[in-house]
């Protein structure tokens, strides 16, 4: 079965420095996946879509990357800000519904610290 | 644009209650999604529409569960009886068109079975 795995365990980080979040898909080749932050109490915003095309997506300080062999993406913050504290959720999209529909991973929550 | 509207915020309602969960989507969008987070299975899809019509409902858990959008701006989703397992945060998200792959989610409503 299709399964997607980020680290259920929180990471902690000093403000400044790079965070790196981790998502492994298993059984799945999507044609894109999309990552989205999620704050308590609220529904998931989007962040960023790369294609199966493409290894590397850039958004200001936000850089997603993707590789269909190894069925990873990583998803990278720089000069990390306590703002940056939330969940983020990978959710590579599925080609049994014609690529409409996207299933998501449990999330890993990132804490910045001052 | 306001955004995905839900209705209500918070439900708290008692075993074998029929529960009536809200969605207005964004104007023009042409896909509506409903999802339900829990902390044991994360974000699950459970419905999606394709210009008011249901188009895969493979998620939906049980009979018990039912969705309707009778017309473009408008979807319910509906538990009846409702059971304690169906406590969770259910969101409502919807996507412009095929070619537009993001999705905007609604700010959730929290639904709690006694």
């Amino acid at each position: 079965s299709q399964k997607i795995e980020q680290n259920s365990e929180a990471l902690n980080i000093q403000e400044g420095k790079t965070a790196t979040l981790t998502c492994n898909y298993t059984n799945y080749s999507p044609a894109y996946l999309q990552w989205y932050r999620q704050d308590p109490g609220r529904g998931p915003v989007f962040l960023l879509l790369i294609r199966e095309n493409e290894k590397e997506k850039r958004k200001e300080r936000l850089k997603v990357t993707f590789d269909t062999t190894l069925k990873q993406s990583l998803f990278h913050i720089t000069a990390s800000q306590p703002a940056d504290s939330a969940t983020y959720l990978c959710a590579p999209a599925r080609r049994d519904t014609g690529r409409r529909a996207l299933t998501f991973g449990s999330g890993t929550r990132l804490q910045v610290q001052p | 644009d306001a955004g995905v509207i839900q209705s209500p915020r918070h439900e708290v309602t008692e075993m074998g209650q029929e529960v009536t969960l809200r969605c207005k989507p964004i104007s023009g969008h042409d896909y509506l999604f409903w999802y339900r987070q829990t902390m044991m299975r994360g974000l699950e899809l459970l419905i999606y529409f394709n210009n008011n019509v249901p188009i895969d409902d493979s998620g939906m858990p049980e009979d018990r569960f039912s969705a309707k959008m009778p017309n473009a701006s408008f979807s319910t989703l509906k538990i009846q009886p409702s059971e304690p397992r169906d406590s969770a945060v259910y969101f409502c998200a919807s996507r412009a068109s095929d070619d537009q792959e993001t999705q905007y989610f609604g700010p959730g409503t929290r639904l709690l079975v006694l």
